[in-house]
């Protein structure tokens, strides 16, 4: 099983503090990064889909950057509200071999925005 | 509405007993996709879809099953379930190869005593 690591696992914040979580995985066999937030009693949902090294996407006040050569990927939430409060998920894509299509995840970063 | 669907939401059963979860999207999407979510673990892929005939094995299919006869359909069959199976399921699907983005299902909560 590949090992995606998010860290930190949990986090708390006031409202308006920047922030940001890490996301650790393989860096050879690389397809994409995914990342998704997930709120409590709902479904995850996908906030962006990165492939190349380099990259960085921008939606709203949540960024992402990638480093595929050292196996990284950064979130971050410029001026945390208290409704950005979820779990942040990464996932993996893997390229290789019989694991080609195989999307693992990581355990999440919960964030509380406190108001 | 683009959707994806499982159903049921809900289900308590007994040890043993064949049930199926069963999920369907109506975006035409390949890629699909079940994952177990368990306090702890985060989601763990149990088998997935690149397309109709095509199945493969995610990190946790031991006593899982699914089979991908048409598109929109992918439903996960426990064929003897053990209370260890007690989860929260969902289904995903995404545009193609799992390289675009995921979209899930509501979740079915499972039971197994």
């Amino acid at each position: 099983i590949l090992n995606v690591e998010q860290s930190p696992q949990s986090l708390h914040v006031q409202e308006g503090d920047s922030t940001n979580f890490t996301c650790s995985f393989p860096s050879s066999n690389f397809y994409a990064l995914h990342w998704y937030r997930w709120e409590t009693a709902k479904s995850p949902e996908a906030l962006f889909v990165m492939t190349l090294n380099g990259d960085e996407k921008k939606k709203g006040r949540i960024s992402a950057t990638l480093n595929t050569k050292e196996g990284y990927s950064y979130l971050y939430i410029k001026g945390s509200q208290p409704e950005d409060s979820a779990t942040y998920l990464c996932a993996f894509l893997n390229a290789g071999g019989t694991s080609y299509g195989k999307l693992t995840f990581g355990q999440g970063t919960i964030l509380t925005v406190h108001p | 509405e683009a959707q994806v669907t499982q159903n049921p939401r809900y289900l308590i059963t007994v040890t043993g007993k064949k049930l199926t979860v069963t999920c369907s999207q109506n975006m035409n999407h390949e890629y699909m996709s079940w994952y177990r979510q368990d306090p702890g673990l985060g989601l763990r892929q149990i088998y997935y879809s690149m397309n109709v005939e095509v199945t493969d094995k995610g990190d946790v299919p031991e006593g899982y099953k699914v089979s991908r006869k048409e598109k929109r359909n992918f439903p996960l069959i426990l064929e003897s379930p053990s209370p260890n199976q007690t989860s929260l399921y969902f289904c995903a699907s995404s545009l193609s190869g799992g390289y675009t983005e995921a979209f899930f299902g509501q979740g079915t909560r499972l039971t197994v005593v």
